[in-house]
């Protein structure tokens, strides 16, 4: 069974950091691309970032670009998103996606980050 | 950069009922990167369709997918009442840099 179990989430203040992490298991992880996804409380869905099976290619949203670094262990079935400078418009439940083909196969659960002062 | 459109921003049916959702594109897509998602309350996403036409494992056969260029439909054949949710529509532009898009979701609820 594939699960995606987000961690590293929490309350930070405008300008602050934080670090997720993602475990994956009931796959190969090292053949997959993966992606973070967030959703602000009562809102839709924001694509954030991607990385590739080897971690060589890694695309951001504009929102993030700059910001945010998203990096991966295949070794450790692990993926992190590194948030730097963080504004109160991060504020979102951020999923780890398993993608496959352009199409966000599976979720996990979520990690709430709340920015504010 | 693309941008969906979904139609209607809720549909308010009852179960038995025909569930008919657009989704429409700013620009020409490829039929192959359009995918449909549900949303219950406190759960993450679920793929519904992919490919605009293909459903996912485990996902039953009254849901199905259609459409092509900028026009995309997700229907549901006759509402269940696990099917109240909220419906995004997503596509995925190959280009140098990948770009991932969302419809802002319809709202199905029980009239």
């Amino acid at each position: 069974e594939v699960q995606l179990v987000e961690s590293g989430g929490g309350l930070v203040k405008p300008g602050e950091s934080l670090r997720l992490s993602c475990a994956a298991s009931g796959f190969t992880f090292s053949t997959y691309s993966m992606a973070w996804v967030r959703q602000a409380p009562g809102r839709g869905l924001e694509w954030v970032s991607s990385i590739d099976s080897r971690g060589d290619r890694i695309y951001y949203a504009d929102s993030v670009r700059g910001r945010f670094s998203f990096s991966r262990d295949n070794a450790k079935n692990s993926l992190y998103l590194q948030m730097k400078s963080l504004r109160a418009e991060d504020t979102a439940l951020y999923h780890c996606v398993r993608l496959l083909n352009g199409y966000y196969e599976y979720w996990g659960q979520g990690a709430l980050v709340t920015v504010s002062s | 950069e693309i941008v969906l459109t979904q139609s209607p921003g809720t549909l308010s049916l009852s179960p038995g009922e025909r569930a008919t959702l657009s989704c429409r594109a700013s620009q020409t897509i490829d039929s192959k990167y359009l995918a449909w998602y549900q949303q219950k309350p406190g759960q993450a996403p679920r793929l519904l369709i992919y490919g605009t036409n293909r459903r996912a494992i485990g996902i039953p056969d009254r849901f199905s997918g259609s459409g092509s260029g900028t026009d995309f439909t997700l229907t549901i054949s006759r509402l269940e009442p696990e099917d109240f949710a909220i419906y995004y529509c997503q596509q995925y532009g190959n280009g140098n840099s990948p770009r991932y898009s969302f419809g802002q979701g319809t709202n199905v609820e029980i009239k």
